[in-house]
């Protein structure tokens, strides 16, 4: 079973467009993190939930809501998709928001707004 | 100054060379350290933590710098498949313990 896993993988959609990406981890992690990487690979944070509470909320634009029905999932949700939303969005979790604590990824989805 | 800087390469070596990365970080009250690997179209993964007194994991050595803000990766006896990149991961002090990535280092192993 993967440990980190999100859907969808790939997505294209239009712009002004509604899209939502799933995650779910079996790991039993407290902690889980949405970070976009982008077509220069750099890796930036955007959420972070901590047993379903918000813990990091980085300058992200309003139209990206985090959404964590319980600590095993890490919904997110984007409206009124932009051309430079596209991007691979990676779902991760670690056993608490703290020092040591390994982060595992989910296998990315990539988004492709056209 | 970003928080974590990378040099982006690539480094583009033979097999059976030695290469090595530096990652520098900016806030010196980082407390946590470490290197993710990233293959092409994957997701990263860890590779090794890096503890105060540098450590080992087989070909590869981590060390931490604290008084110069950087850490290192020195791999030994480069094989083809460790071409990748490589991503330096430092965890940010304050309340929400931030783990901030690196840009990444590319490395290109060749025959």
């Amino acid at each position: 079973d993967t440990a980190v896993s999100q859907t969808p993988k790939y997505l294209v959609t239009q712009m002004g467009n509604d899209k939502s990406i799933k995650c779910e981890q079996n790991l039993g992690h407290d902690t889980m993190y949405w970070y976009k990487q982008d077509s220069k690979k750099f890796l930036k944070i955007m959420f972070s939930y901590n047993n379903k509470e918000l813990i990091i909320n980085e300058t992200v634009p309003n139209r990206f809501s985090p959404k964590s029905p319980d600590k095993a999932h890490l919904n997110l949700h984007i409206n009124s998709l932009e051309l430079g939303d596209s991007a691979v969005y990676f779902c991760a979790s670690s056993q608490l928001a703290g020092y040591g604590n390994t982060i595992y990824f989910g296998e990315g989805s990539w988004l492709t707004v056209v | 100054r970003k928080e974590v800087e990378q040099d982006p390469g690539p480094f583009n070596v033979p097999e059976g060379a030695t290469v090595a990365f530096n990652c520098t970080y900016s806030n010196s009250a980082s407390q946590s350290f470490f290197w993710y690997r990233q293959d092409c179209r994957k997701e990263p993964k860890l590779l090794m933590s890096v503890y105060s007194s540098g450590n080992e994991d087989g070909r590869f050595t981590a060390q931490l710098n604290r008084a110069s803000q950087y850490i290192s990766l020195l791999i030994r006896d480069s094989k083809l498949s460790d071409s990748a990149t490589y991503l330096c991961v430092v965890i940010l002090p304050g309340g929400s313990y931030i783990p901030t990535f690196g840009r990444g280092t590319s490395l290109i192993v060749h025959p």
